[in-house]
């Protein structure tokens, strides 16, 4: 158990609506990281929080949106979903950024767009 | 991620038997990291490497970072059924973005 919790576990949309999705920091982390997984691939980054501010985005449309909370918890938001949109999401939270910090990863929200 | 190669990309080996999964990358790494994922499920934190040279253990499990930076590796001694599941390498690149790259991970298999 990392300490990073998730919600929903699971979640079943239809293409064009609006997503939620949500996570909790481990305790004493500053940062929050979503990425998006594809079934077989490794996870894609899609951006980074760092005491509320985005710190990082990669190769993700603006419909992709995210906020992170006074207690470093922290929102996903997806707009206009496609079928591609399918996916794992994952949060990660470390103190601090990667590359010095060690990341920590919560269960992730599986998607599925219809 | 093709910043990122992971090889094998799939792994069956009877239990007891040792194996090595690899990740090598074109570019400087400034932070390996090591994780480990059940199907559908987060990434479990192994091991974080920073260091040319530098070598980590964990239980039966032993990661490598070459002196270049750019190569590393994760070797299982005598693996368990327990051990089953997705390996994946992440790295820091210092591309600015603040964020990990991914190998598309290697799955492995143990056969009691």
């Amino acid at each position: 158990e990392t300490g990073v919790t998730q919600s929903p576990t699971h979640l079943i949309k239809t293409r064009g609506q609006q997503v939620t999705l949500r996570c909790s920091s481990q305790s004493g982390h500053n940062t929050v990281s979503w990425y998006q997984q594809a079934l077989g691939q490794g996870p894609q980054f899609i951006f980074q929080y760092y005491r509320e501010e985005e710190n990082g985005r990669g190769n993700f449309p603006p419909r992709f949106s995210g906020l992170q909370f006074p207690n470093y918890s922290s929102e996903l938001n997806v707009n206009a979903l496609e079928l591609d949109d399918s996916a794992l999401y994952l949060c990660a939270s470390s103190l601090k950024w990667s590359g010095q910090y060690e990341q920590y990863f919560g269960p992730g929200t599986r998607l599925t767009v219809t | 991620s093709q910043e990122l190669e992971q090889s094998p990309q799939s792994l069956i080996v009877q239990e007891g038997k040792n194996l090595t999964i690899n990740c090598t990358s074109s570019k400087t790494l400034y932070g390996l990291y090591w994780y480990k994922q059940k199907y559908g499920e987060g990434l479990i934190f192994l091991m974080m490497l920073q260091k040319g040279g530098e070598e980590k253990s964990h239980e039966k499990i032993t990661a490598k970072l070459d002196e270049k930076k750019q190569q590393s590796s994760l070797h299982i001694t005598a693996s368990q059924p327990s051990h089953a599941g997705i390996y994946l390498c992440g790295a820091d690149m210092k591309t600015g973005a603040n964020n990990l790259f991914f190998g598309t991970g290697t799955r492995l298999t143990v056969i009691p």
